[in-house]
This record gives structure tokens, C-alpha cells and sequence, in this order.
């Protein structure tokens, strides 16, 4: 079984402008959650979906964030325009159902740095 | 307000010997209390769970022990290797039909297991 895939794996832009990340999850899984980790702190929540329906988009810090998700499958995060507050690792997970006792599965995160 | 703490940011112990990692919360709506790994450049792996119904759960060499009173949860990890090293992340859910599935992480701890 394929993990949860993440592109790009890092991504340097200049204040301003636009970067595009995207999330495959593990096939099959109806749940998609975007999280962030800036400077070594804690991995903060940012939105959830539930198949191409946004569960929860609490998180999600302003206006200049735009997450979708065609279809019930891979999911996009549109950081446009870019601020240098942006930069930290930003992390995909999918699940079958509600974590619960098992969490869910990680990708290996994009880490994003705004010049 | 941070809903998760982890107020050690690093640990170093001997391998063979027991780490003790420490986590505590202030949501007494958490139902479940989970502890993920983090390698480098990798994102978080899943490694063991405990129900807030719990006071213990053990799995190989890592328990996981919860003081609802104390709002304080801990990992231990015995005998400690080498191939500990990594950051460890206490994370919780919160119950109830609003919740849909979001991890409150703390800030994580740097484990260091010296040969």
C-alpha cells in the first residue's frame, strides 16, 4: 500500500509570490487533513476534509490560504501571495475513518521558505 | 492557549536505560491521548495510543501512562537503542459530534539515545 505522497518535497519563494502544494493520500481514504509545523513548534491543525467537503477549516490562518480536493482525491494548498510568516513544513494525513485509537498516516511534508 | 504541552524540548539518556517522555493537557474532553515519532525529514509516525479510559498501555518496550487527575500523560520507552532518536509528539482528540477528527499537538521532544 502506497503511503501518503507529498510534492514538493521543498520549495524556496520569494514574499509575494504563489506556491502550490499537493497531497495523494492513501487511496481509499475519505479523510484529508493539512497540518503545520513553524520553527520547531508544536504541529498545528489546519483544515479537514471529508472526501471533495471541507469538514473543518478552523485552523487555516487568512484569506491567502485556499485548500481543494477534485474529486475525493488528491488535495492542493494555494498559498497566495506568499508571506515570510508562511515558511515552516507543512504535513498531509489521511485516514479511513475518525482517528480515534490508530491516528492517521503522515506524508512526509513539504517544507516551504519564503525569502 | 495551548491545549497540549510538552515542556521538555530535548532528553538525553543512555541506551539501555529507560526514557521518560512527559505531556500534559488542560481539555478534559480529550478522549484519546496518542504519541507520534518524527525522524528527519520524514513526517510523524504513529506509535502508540491510550484511551481517556485508561490508566496504561503497553506495547514492546514503549508504555504509555495517563493521570486524568493530574491532566498528565508520559511515554515510557525500555530499554532505550539508539534507534530512539527522534522527536516525540504527545497529540490528543477531543470528543463530541463537533469534532471531526483534529489532533491537538504539543511542541514535541528531541530524544537523544546515546550508544
Amino acid at each position: 500500500e502506497a503511503g501518503v505522497t507529498q510534492f514538493p518535497s521543498h520549495s524556496v519563494i520569494e514574499k509575494g509570490q504563489t506556491v502550490t502544494l499537493r497531497c495523494d493520500p492513501i487511496s481509499g481514504h475519505d479523510n484529508l487533513y493539512w497540518y503545520r509545523r513553524v520553527m520547531g513548534k508544536e504541529i498545528k491543525f489546519l483544515l479537514h476534509f471529508v472526501k471533495e467537503s471541507k469538514q473543518d477549516e478552523s485552523g487555516m490562518p487568512n484569506n491567502r490560504f485556499l485548500a481543494e480536493r477534485t474529486g475525493g482525491t488528491y488535495s492542493t494548498l494555494k498559498v497566495q501571495p506568499a508571506e515570510l510568516e508562511d515558511s515552516g513544513v507543512y504535513f498531509c494525513a489521511s485516514s479511513l475513518s475518525r482517528p480515534g485509537r490508530r491516528g492517521y498516516t503522515f506524508g512526509s511534508g513539504t517544507r516551504l521558505t519564503v525569502v | 492557549d495551548q491545549q497540549v504541552k510538552q515542556n521538555s524540548p530535548s532528553l538525553s539518556v543512555q541506551e539501555g536505560r529507560i526514557s521518560i517522555l512527559n505531556c500534559d493537557y488542560t481539555n478534559s474532553m480529550f478522549d484519546y491521548f496518542l504519541w507520534y515519532k518524527k525522524y528527519p525529514a520524514e513526517g510523524p509516525t504513529f506509535l502508540i495510543s491510550i484511551s481517556s479510559i485508561k490508566d496504561k498501555n503497553e506495547d514492546g518496550r514503549f508504555t504509555v501512562f495517563l493521570n486524568k487527575s493530574a491532566k498528565h500523560l508520559s511515554l515510557h520507552i525500555v530499554p532505550s537503542q539508539p534507534g530512539d532518536s527522534a522527536v516525540y509528539f504527545c497529540a490528543a482528540s477531543a470528543r463530541g459530534s463537533s469534532n471531526t477528527g483534529k489532533l491537538i499537538f504539543g511542541q514535541g521532544t528531541t530524544l537523544q539515545v546515546k550508544p
